[in-house]
């Protein structure tokens, strides 16, 4: 079955710095693959996903992360933090679809948290 | 208009209560979704709904019980909920057909069980 394990439940870097959030997947096939945030009572919002068109993939707010099938990883990253950018972020895979619905399945998440 | 619109944000009900949570949406995404999300956990996959029919129930207990009226409602009956049942209760729906699709999230429903 297909899963993904976030690495870190808590990353904290300052403002202006490199973030790096990391995601490893479990697949036997290959995998679809998501990033998602959470701000603080709210929804989640999609960040990007991997398509297999491109294996580094651009999303909203500066956010990018690459599919590195050797590594069977997707880290998320952002060349200089924003306090903005604090949030949960959840990986996530598709477990699989029935009648053309999906099963998102959700890494454990990682809390990020920007310093001044 | 991209939302998805639930309400109520917040509920508080007793274990004999029978409540009721909505969801909306307007984007002609004919599959709709209800997550479960406890504190500090990733949200739990409950039910799916793809063109209004149940298609992916995860164990979910009875007390639960969804319904999808049209192609935009889906409602959630609660009803002798349990104190371990607090949680936020997410609403999504997407496209149906493609594999990747985007979840579109609502920003859910906060339940206490008292």
């Amino acid at each position: 079955a297909q899963s993904v394990t976030q690495l870190g439940s808590h990353v904290s870097v300052s403002e202006g710095a490199l973030v790096l959030l990391r995601c490893n997947y479990s697949s036997s096939v290959p995998p679809y693959l998501f990033w998602y945030v959470q701000y603080p009572n709210q929804g989640l919002q999609l960040l990007l996903k991997y398509t297999s068109a491109a294996t580094l993939v651009k999303g909203i707010n500066g956010f990018e992360a690459e599919f590195k099938k050797s590594e069977t990883s997707f880290h998320l990253t952002k060349p200089s933090a924003h306090m903005s950018d604090a949030a949960e972020y959840f990986c996530a895979v598709i477990g699989g679809t029935i009648q053309g619905a999906q099963k998102l399945v959700f890494g454990q998440g990682t809390r990020l948290t920007i310093n001044p | 208009d991209t939302e998805v619109t639930q309400t109520p944000k917040h509920l508080v009900m007793g274990m004999t209560n029978k409540k009721s949570l909505k969801c909306e949406q307007h984007m002609g995404h004919r599959a709709m979704y209800w997550y479960k999300q406890k504190a500090k956990k990733p949200p739990e996959l409950m039910f799916v709904y793809s063109y209004e029919k149940l298609s992916i129930n995860e164990s979910v207990p009875s007390r639960f019980s969804p319904e999808c009226p049209n192609s935009s409602l889906l409602n959630l009956h609660l009803h002798a909920l349990q104190p371990e049942d607090s949680a936020l209760y997410l609403c999504a729906s997407s496209l149906v057909g493609g594999i990747n699709e985007k979840l579109f999230f609502g920003s859910g429903t906060q339940l206490s069980v008292l």
